[in-house]
This record gives C-alpha cells, structure tokens and sequence, in this order.
C-alpha cells in the first residue's frame, strides 16, 4: 500500500523557533509537495520539487524554506516560526510522468504560540 | 489553469446518489477534470478524472457535459463515509501543480 508520512501529526512551537517538518514517501515519486491548510481558505501551495535538490516556490512561499537531499524526503522549513504559520501543513507525492494522482500524508497541525 | 466553481455544501441521504456538480466554463481543450475528497483529519484523496469522456472506477462516475464547461460526480449509494469535502479541478496535462479551491462540503444524513 503507498504511503506518505508526515513525521509528526501534532507540533506546538515557539515564535522565533526553527521548525522542520518531515515527509517521507516509499512509492518512489518525483514529485513532492508541501501545501497549508487554513479554514476558509482552502489548500495553498507552498514549496513543490519534482527531483533531488530542485525546488519550485509554489503560492505562498514567504517565510518557508524546503530541502530535498534524497528522493524519498521533502523537508519543510520555518527559518522562524511565527503566529500566523499556525496551520494544518499536508505534503503530498505523485509520478513525475502524468502527475496524475496526488498522495497525500495525514497532515501535521502546526501551532505556534 | 481554468476556474471552477462549486457549491459550497450539499446534502445527501444515506443509500441516495450523490450528484456533485462543478462549474468550468473556461476550460481549455488540453485540460482534466479532476475530483478530490477530504474526509475531517485526512489528507485529500484522489477520486477520479477525466479529459472529456466519461469515467467510472471503485469510488464514483464522472459525467463531463459535451461541452466541458461542466461536469457531475456521482457517488452511486452514499454512505455515511463519504461525508466530506470535495474538491473539483481542472488542469492541464503538463506536469503543474494542483491549484485546491474551496470544495462542496457533502454531508450522508441517516
């Protein structure tokens, strides 16, 4: 069964704190994405790579970072973290080829205090 | 990528067909229609799509009108499962990124 997995399903940090969220997908995908969740806002794209060490700025990249040093891992970063990264961030794989079908991890509800 | 415009909540007795209807009148002739489901907790789940024939699987029918400026998914004998958001999409076939709007949020009433 494909599976991607968000390292953790629950974070609470601190204004000012670094914060990296993990994702790690075992279906051999080129594409890696990171979106946020917020409600009444929908899903937003934040950082998207379709191969180790390339990285595209998707919607709202501001205050983000990414890095994808194996194909298999796509890291979220939060240089520093403030109140308003306070989301639901869900990353999600595909095939390079047709990109067709989306998996998606069970998400990781960030909350900075 | 085209717009699509959905309804923001339906609802749907349980064991009723669910009929999810999407908006697309900007669609271009290189574009899929894409449907999505959010279950409360989860991740989005990939339903079905279709360029302009019409599809079934295991989960759902896809009507797309002979225009493609509309299209209909269709949830055969609703259950209570299948209460959640779903997301209409439409893209192109280049390898870009899926743009989620807002979704029609479905509730499976007993």
């Amino acid at each position: 069964d494909v599976k991607v997995t968000q390292s953790s399903r629950y974070l609470v940090k601190r204004t000012g704190e670094k914060v990296f969220l993990e994702c790690v997908q075992d279906m051999d995908h080129e594409n890696m994405f990171w979106y946020r969740q917020d409600p009444g806002l929908g899903l937003r794209l934040i950082y998207f790579s379709y191969d180790v060490k390339m990285k595209e700025k998707g919607d709202i990249p501001e205050g983000y970072s990414v890095s994808r040093e194996k194909k298999e891992r796509f890291s979220l970063i939060l240089e520093s973290a403030s109140t308003n990264q306070t989301s639901m961030y869900l990353c999600a794989s595909s095939l390079f080829q047709t990109n067709e079908k989306l998996f998606f991890g069970s998400g990781t509800q960030l909350s900075v205090l | 990528d085209a717009k699509t415009t959905q309804p923001p909540s339906m609802d749907c007795a349980e064991g009723r067909a669910a009929n999810l209807p999407c908006n697309h009148s900007t669609i271009s002739g290189n574009e899929y229609v894409y449907w999505y489901r959010q279950i409360h907790s989860q991740g989005p789940q990939y339903i079905i799509h279709g360029l302009k024939n019409n599809e079934t699987n295991e989960m759902a029918s896809l009507i797309i009108t002979e225009d493609r400026k509309s299209s209909t998914l269709i949830l055969p004998h609703a259950t209570l499962r299948d209460t959640a958001v779903y997301y209409c999409i439409v893209r192109n076939s280049g390898n870009t990124p899926l743009v989620f709007g807002k979704g029609t949020r479905l509730s499976v009433i007993a």
